[in-house]
């Protein structure tokens, strides 16, 4: 079993829709959580950190469940430049787990 | 530098040759580390530094892989009778420290061939 499990789509949704997508880490030593984006042969980037609060950025909203073990990102208003693969990350101290990434294409 | 370098951008090598990939870290990050992403998977550890020391390096496959960081600064992955299961893009990574976060290279994609 992965240590950091995503479905990894492909979704499909169209301009404007609303999409989440879901992650389960099994370390339940992890600290800190984040979600990457990655575009067709580029580089990860960072999109969000994660916290048990919850927290949002403009059209992305990122959850933390620390007793489920589970993360959360959602998108609002998909627009067509979102299409990219987005990386769910744990971490300890200073290494990063990263799940396989989901796949979201955003259609006209 | 603005960024994180590194250098090749793409390497195509014949098995059983020796690679060495270059990374350039953020001026002034303590911390740099290297990570290996095959097709349709996420990126997977594979050594920390933290200044010239490798703090970490439990995510090297095997012997053949090996990496210095000889002056805290630019860091270099040596692959020795490299193997088509070789191929990959190799990202590097470094942050002001130890558990900032991360700032990646575009990467060196290699491809044995």
């Amino acid at each position: 079993r992965k240590e950091v499990e995503q479905d990894p789509g492909p979704f499909n949704v169209p301009e404007g829709a609303t999409v989440a997508f879901n992650c389960t880490y099994s370390n339940s030593a992890s600290q800190s959580f984040f979600w990457y984006r990655q575009d067709c042969r580029k580089e990860p980037k960072l999109l969000m950190s994660v916290y048990s609060s919850g927290n949002e950025d403009g059209r992305f909203t990122a959850q933390l469940n620390r007793a489920s073990q589970y993360i959360s990102l959602l998108i609002r208003d998909s627009k067509l430049s979102d299409s990219a693969t987005y990386l769910c990350v744990a971490s300890g101290t200073y290494k990063y787990i990263f799940g396989t990434g989901t796949r979201l294409k955003v259609l006209a | 530098g603005a960024g994180v370098s590194q250098t090749p951008s793409n390497k195509v090598t014949e098995k059983g040759k020796y690679v060495e990939l270059r990374c350039d870290p953020i001026s002034g990050h303590t911390a740099l580390y290297w990570y290996r992403q095959s097709l349709g998977q996420g990126p997977e550890f594979l050594i920390y530094f933290q200044g010239t020391g490798a703090a970490d390096d439990s995510g090297l496959p095997n012997d053949r892989f090996f990496a210095v960081r000889p002056e805290g600064s630019v860091s270099t992955l040596k692959i020795q009778r490299t193997e088509r299961g070789d191929s990959a893009v190799y990202l590097c990574a470094s942050s002001l420290t130890k558990g900032d976060g991360y700032t990646f290279g575009s990467g060196t994609r290699l491809t044995v061939v």
